[in-house]
């Protein structure tokens, strides 16, 4: 079946490093994706990475795939209060014209 | 800012009423779909339209209704509404491109709000 779970929540402290995983169950999926939204807005791409990959690294984020174990992480370096939002993984199984399935989301807070 | 535009951005309207929601997207994007987020639910995949046609159904009620019209802009009908209507519907469009990436990106939503 098609399920995309994470953890809900995680607090960080401004200037460190947060990481929020993501496991997903189809092993047919080709790309991966990392989407931020903020609170009253839409959502934004981060990020994403095609299956074929381990790691992809953009500016302060690096993304990392075990498809054996079919996990996602996102790294963000250097946390800062405007990454305060919550985080959705999401794949894009083969076969399903495209569509996204997303998980329930990672609220991500950061503290002073 | 996506590039994709949404109309309205709120809706308030009571049950058993009918509502339109209005997308446009990214100019030269030939693909739109369509979602719903809603606490219970999370984020769901509703429909997919691509260049006028109809490609994917995913979770649409009978009650709710879409199409992509010649300019791309595409409508999601919502009627005989429900309390559980309630939601943030989402539009996203993409440029489908062949053995790459069909990277979606997302409007700002319209917050339905059915009393």
């Amino acid at each position: 079946g098609e399920d995309v779970e994470q953890s809900l929540f995680l607090s960080v402290r401004e200037g460190d490093s947060s990481v929020i995983n993501c496991t997903y169950t189809d092993s047919s999926s080709t790309y991966l994706y990392w989407y931020k939204q903020e609170p009253g807005a839409g959502l934004q791409l981060l990020t994403y990475i095609f299956s074929n990959m381990d790691m992809k690294q953009d500016q302060r984020l690096t993304v990392l795939l075990n498809k054996k174990d079919k996990h996602l992480s996102l790294r963000i370096a250097d946390t800062q209060t405007g990454d305060s939002a919550i985080y959705f993984c999401a794949e894009s199984p083969s076969g399903g014209y495209n569509k996204l399935i997303f998980g329930a989301g990672t609220r991500l807070a950061v503290h002073p | 800012d996506s590039g994709v535009t949404q109309t309205p951005k709120h809706l308030i309207t009571a049950t058993g009423q009918r509502v339109t929601l209005r997308c446009s997207p990214r100019s030269g994007d030939l693909s739109v779909y369509w979602y719903q987020q809603s606490l219970d639910q999370g984020l769901q995949f509703l429909i997919h339209y691509y260049n006028g046609e109809e490609r994917a159904k995913g979770n649409i009620l009978e009650r709710f209704s879409a199409q992509q019209f010649p300019d791309l802009h595409s409508e999601l009908n919502l009627s005989s509404l429900e309390l559980g209507d309630s939601a943030l519907y989402f539009c996203a469009s993409s440029v489908e491109e062949v053995g790459g990436t069909d990277t979606q990106y997302f409007g700002p939503g319209t917050r339905l709000t059915v009393l």
